[in-house]
């Protein structure tokens, strides 16, 4: 099956700043990168995903890039505000399937 | 309804007793996953159902844990002779499949409190 590692764990920025998380994937065959934020004692809400036949996708301040050659993909938040904080999932589906594996989560704290 | 729905949102239990939680799924997904997550943990995979081919239980911790899907819709996770361990928020998600997009719609998830 899919394995997804993701990092760091934990990220703190400041106001202003921009923050990165990477995420890697086991199976050269995924072809869909969906990034979900979870905001305390909420749900995992999608916020943007990627497709393999592009390498860059932006929605305002937050964009993911896609290398599949090296099967990783990155999830880019300038001009951080404190509303960014959050825990954020990275997933990718199985070959040939729909069904998603998440990583384990980054704890991205933006400070005022 | 509009979103993905879970019951009950909060369940106190002894160790040793029977839970059942419910999750009803958008109208017409036909993935509905059940994820576990413990304080400030991740999302643990438990189980995935996808239309009428067999779940794919293989995050099931143990076989005190169970799952079924009822007529495409409905599901229930049953989890036996509760632990303290299971304490944690049972999540629910559901998405369509059959389009461009396998986005998941999570739910707001029942809380379990095992005393």
């Amino acid at each position: 099956g899919e394995n997804v590692e993701q990092h760091p764990s934990t990220l703190s920025v400041q106001e202003g700043d921009s923050a990165v998380i990477k995420c890697t994937y086991s199976d050269s065959a995924s072809n869909y990168f969906p990034w979900y934020k979870q905001e305390l004692g909420k749900r995992p809400q999608l916020i943007i995903d990627i497709r393999s036949n592009v390498g860059e996708k932006k929605d305002q301040r937050i964009a993911v890039t896609l290398n599949k050659t090296a099967k990783h993909f990155s999830l880019h938040i300038t001009e951080t505000q404190p509303e960014d904080s959050a825990v954020y999932f990275c997933a990718a589906p199985r070959a040939g399937s729909y069904q998603l594996t998440f990583g384990k989560g980054t704890k991205l704290s933006v400070i005022p | 309804g509009a979103g993905v729905s879970q019951s009950p949102s909060n369940k106190v239990t002894e160790k040793g007793k029977d839970v059942e939680l419910r999750c009803d799924p958008i109208s017409g997904h036909t993935a509905l996953y059940w994820y576990r997550q413990s304080l400030g943990q991740g999302l643990e995979f438990l189980i995935y159902f996808q239309g009428n081919s067999a779940p794919d239980k293989s995050g099931l911790p143990s076989d005190r844990f169970s799952a079924e899907r009822t007529g495409g819709s409905v599901s229930t996770l049953t989890i036996q002779r509760t632990q303290q361990e299971d304490s944690a928020v049972y999540l629910c998600a559901s998405s369509f499949e059959g389009g461009d997009t396998g986005e998941l719609f999570f739910g707001e998830g029942s809380r379990l409190t095992v005393l």
